[in-house]
């Protein structure tokens, strides 16, 4: 089986520009999760879904960040407008109602 | 909030050594899951651990989740090169049915051919 599915793999933008990243979860997952991860904070929750739903934004850095599910089997991260502190990389992750999370392999993002 | 001391925060050894490293709460969790991340990659799943004092093998890896609840260890055993990357121990909260994991700062595993 396909795991969790991220686009693109790296992104470089100017400061000032919108962001999207893209997630497919696991086929079959109900939850969907997106976490930064940075060498000075590790691994944070920003938001994550269950049904398509969001449950818990409480990691959404601002304003500036936004998440969507459209679909079970489709989620985006937009940043808008872009930072050079949102460079980090951000991964999606996919479960089964459990606490077995399954990660995609991130997006690396640069903005300068 | 919740938070996770993991210790130590590296280790050198040489291949065939065994490696031991835990993860500590202030609270009480009653999930502990280990990952592994290498680099350019996203953390894969080691092991999960859903009872207090349940003890999981997982080829050479094996994980106990603690009698108090607040703490677990993976321990390695016969290390090889590909052992390589850093571990994180995340856990689960009792609060309010939340799914959210709490992640340690993980442990940089190097080892020494």
């Amino acid at each position: 089986d396909a795991g969790v599915i991220q686009s693109p793999r790296h992104e470089v933008t100017e400061m000032g520009q919108e962001v999207t990243l893209r997630c497919k979860p696991i086929s079959g997952h109900d939850y969907l999760f997106w976490y930064r991860q940075t060498m000075m904070r590790g691994l944070e929750l920003l938001i994550y879904f269950n049904n398509n739903v969001p449950i818990d934004d409480s990691g959404m850095p601002e304003d500036r960040f936004s998440a969507k599910m459209p679909n079970a089997s489709f989620s985006t991260l937009k940043i808008q407008p872009s930072e050079p502190r949102d460079s980090a990389v951000y991964f999606c992750a996919s479960s089964i109602r459990s606490y077995e999370q399954y990660f995609g392999p991130g997006t690396r993002l640069t903005v300068t | 909030g919740q938070q996770l001391n993991q210790s130590p925060q590296s280790m050198f050894i040489q291949e065939g050594e065994d490696v031991s490293m835990n993860c500590t709460s202030s609270s009480i969790f009653n999930t502990w899951l280990w990952y592994k991340q290498e680099p350019g990659e996203g953390p894969v799943l080691l092991i999960a651990l859903y009872k207090a004092g349940e003890l999981t093998s997982n080829g050479r890896l094996t994980a106990q989740f603690g009698i108090t609840r607040k703490d677990s260890f993976l321990n390695i055993s016969a290390s090889i090169p590909s052992d390589v990357g850093i571990y994180f121990c995340a856990g689960r909260g009792r609060k309010g049915g939340s799914e959210k994991l709490v992640f340690g700062k993980g442990m940089k595993l190097t080892v020494n051919p």
